[in-house]
């Protein structure tokens, strides 16, 4: 089947642990990105990669790391997670950036206190 | 930088009704406009994906215009059920030299039985 996958789905943490987030697609697509969902802000995009070693930043990078080592691997970084970063996240992939269709992961959870 | 408007935020209609959903956005450099689903506590859906070269998709009781110059985009749902009920939110993928995917903050349909 088809899918993006996101691991852990739900996390609670504390301020400052290091923690990384995976995210798997098994469509052999080029594109994939990271958001960041909140109450009244909506959907905002943290990171996104054209391809194997080709990362950018989106509207909200900060205290964010990324890294495409292999195609079908996203995987988001907190280096050193604070309060304001306890969000829902969502990984998600296109096979081509600017024409194919977004399919997006379940969602992870996190929340820092 | 692009910004995208979803209007209304929130819409209560009978069953049965036929509805339309609005999408405007500022930069009309875009290589697509998608429109998504998204149930409480879940991931999102793609229901519609229009190229910046087409005028609209249809898809069963979903069709989804897209006029560029105007910067908007509409989402006409005919024949509502209590099914359609969820949050629906259109994303604009940016062509201006970088490939960035902007989002509505979303229009919350609930359908009444």
């Amino acid at each position: 089947e088809a899918q993006v996958t996101q691991n852990p789905r739900y996390l609670i943490t504390v301020t400052g642990k290091k923690l990384t987030v995976t995210c798997s697609q098994n469509m052999n697509h080029e594109y994939m990105s990271w958001y960041r969902q909140d109450p009244g802000l909506g959907l905002r995009q943290i990171y996104y990669s054209m391809n194997v070693e080709v990362t950018d930043k989106g509207d909200v990078p900060e205290g964010y790391k990324v890294s495409r080592k292999e195609k079908r691997n996203f995987p988001l970084i907190l280096e050193s997670p604070s309060p304001n970063q306890t969000s829902l996240y969502f990984c998600a992939s296109s096979f081509l950036a600017g024409s194919g269709e977004l399919f997006f992961g379940e969602g992870s959870r996190l929340t820092v206190l | 930088k692009q910004e995208v408007t979803q209007i209304p935020a929130a819409l209560s209609v009978p069953e049965g009704e036929n509805l339309v959903l609005n999408c405007s956005f500022t930069d009309s450099a875009i290589y697509n406009l998608q429109w998504f689903r998204q149930d409480p506590g879940k991931g999102l859906t793609s229901l519609l994906l229009i190229q910046s070269s087409q005028r609209e998709q249809t898809s069963g009781r979903l069709n989804a215009s897209l006029d560029k110059s105007s910067g908007r985009s509409t989402l006409y749902i005919a024949a509502s059920q209590p099914g359609d009920s969820a949050t629906y939110l259109c994303a604009v993928c940016y062509s201006g030299g970088y490939q960035k995917v902007t989002f509505g903050t979303g229009t919350k349909l609930q359908v009444i039985p």
